[in-house]
């Protein structure tokens, strides 16, 4: 069956600029998160999607940051005025439920210029 | 303060030795999980096993097995005999009954087999 997918898998952009990353979960999975990963870091949780739940936008490090799940399935994470700090692969996980095993996307490698 | 702590930032090995990655995790909830997950090269993360807080007995899966320790709060893996396919980052995660949706990974432990 088809695991969590991402796209694009690379992405260049200059400082300043929107970009829009995007996560199809594993059909199914209630649940939806992201991370970032920096360099040689571990992962920092952004957001989360549970059902039909309010998301849990804690992680989330500024304002120029959001996320959507459209329909409980796709999901999108915007970055606005990207910044060069912004540079780090973009995980996404989806799951059955919670406290459960996360399975996760080969993730997003964005570079800021 | 951080919930997770992988202490080894990066181990080096021979293959065929036995390497243990340590973890230790800090909670005030008496209900939560633990996980181990392997990051290869390739970059995408597998999940390994995961743990409940109430079950203490040691779990084996081939030439993986898992020491779980609540009275030090630890949560170790060991590889028997490792091999170069074992090279990887492996992460640490815990989720407690505050809300299990909310992982905390360690900052992982690079694990180097070298032939």
């Amino acid at each position: 069956g088809a695991g969590v997918s991402q796209s694009p898998s690379n992405k260049v952009t200059e400082k300043g600029k929107d970009v829009e990353l995007r996560c199809d979960p594993i059909s199914g999975h209630t649940a939806l998160y992201w991370y970032r990963q920096s360099l040689g870091q571990g992962l920092e949780f952004l957001i989360y999607f549970q059902g039909n739940s309010a998301p849990d936008k804690s992680g989330l490090p500024s304002d120029r940051f959001s996320a959507e799940r459209t329909g409980g399935s796709v999901s999108t994470l915007t970055i606005q005025r990207t910044q060069q700090e912004d540079s780090a692969v973009y995980l996404c996980a989806s799951s059955l439920g919670t406290g459960v095993e996360q399975f996760f996307g080969p993730g997003t490698r964005l570079t800021v210029l | 303060a951080q919930k997770v702590t992988q202490a080894q930032t990066e181990i080096s090995v021979v293959e065929k030795e036995d390497v243990t990655l340590d973890c230790v995790y800090e909670t005030r909830d008496t209900t939560y999980y633990l996980f181990w997950y392997k990051q290869p090269p390739s970059g995408e993360l597998v999940f390994l096993i995961r743990r409940n807080s109430f079950d203490e007995q040691n779990e084996i899966s081939g030439r993986y097995s898992w020491n779980f320790q609540k009275s030090t709060s630890s949560f170790n893996f060991t590889i028997t005999a490792s091999q170069v396919v074992d090279s990887a980052v492996y992460f640490c995660a815990l989720s407690e009954a505050q809300d299990f949706n909310k992982f905390y990974f360690g900052s992982g432990t690079k694990l180097n087999v070298k032939p």
